[in-house]
């Protein structure tokens, strides 16, 4: 597609229940990143992956989440028994190559979680 | 902890006025780019600095790397109500890092 798309674009969900949100990259595109922003923050860094694996997935904050990219496209974010503290924007960004490269991202609008 | 420091952290200002806010870091960085993010969406690339001392200008935005490569700045002219919005400072090396960001708000 034109750029990158993320599904869903608001999820409420029960604390404790499984999410996956959806990240469709800009096609081409051989990198992909997951951030997460709370209100009033800058994006925080989850994982990246160059191709289908994740070449850095440091920011990750628990073993409740995971990501996947399992033909280096489509990447998916799972986090499993969501807490409160999960509720924020989570975005998606894609790019040709790498940030330290100098290429620069493009994100998608965000997936919106609410964790109630 | 920020690994880079964004300020100020707001700033409101009249349409006309220039402004300049600034992007701090201990680190050193291969590249520096600057995002603007509006409510409700991602955010959008306005530069990317390489080399250190660079200056580079988009219409009325200037921005600048620090010359060891740990800082930057944009400096906007006669700021307009369309500028509006988070100014996102980013740091490169294997992977991007994000400052708090600047929220400003220019008044007509």
């Amino acid at each position: 597609g034109a750029g990158v798309s993320q599904t869903p674009s608001n999820k409420v969900t029960e604390k404790g229940k499984y999410v996956e949100l959806r990240c469709d990259p800009i096609s081409g595109h051989t990198a992909l990143y997951w951030y997460r922003q709370s209100l009033g923050q800058g994006p925080e860094f989850l994982i990246y992956f160059q191709g289908t694996g994740a070449a850095d997935d440091s920011g990750l904050p628990n073993d409740r989440f995971f990501a996947v990219r399992p033909e280096g496209s489509v990447s998916t974010l799972k986090i499993q028994r969501t807490e409160r503290g999960d509720s924020a924007v989570y975005l998606c960004a894609s790019s040709l190559g790498p940030a330290g490269q100098g290429y620069g991202y493009t994100f998608g609008s965000g997936t919106r979680l609410t964790v109630v | 902890t920020q690994l880079l420091e964004q300020s100020p952290q707001f700033l409101s200002i009249q349409e006309g006025e220039n402004l300049t806010v600034y992007c701090n870091s201990s680190s050193v960085f291969s590249s520096l780019q600057w995002y603007r993010q509006e409510p409700g969406e991602g955010p959008v690339l306005l530069v990317t600095v390489v080399t250190g001392g660079e200056v580079k200008k988009l219409k009325r935005l200037t921005f600048q790397f620090g010359d060891a490569r740990k800082d930057s700045s944009l400096h906007i002219t006669a700021a307009q109500p369309g500028d509006t919005g988070l100014y996102l400072c980013a740091g490169n090396n294997n992977d991007m890092r994000f400052g708090a960001g600047t929220r400003l708000t220019v008044k007509p």
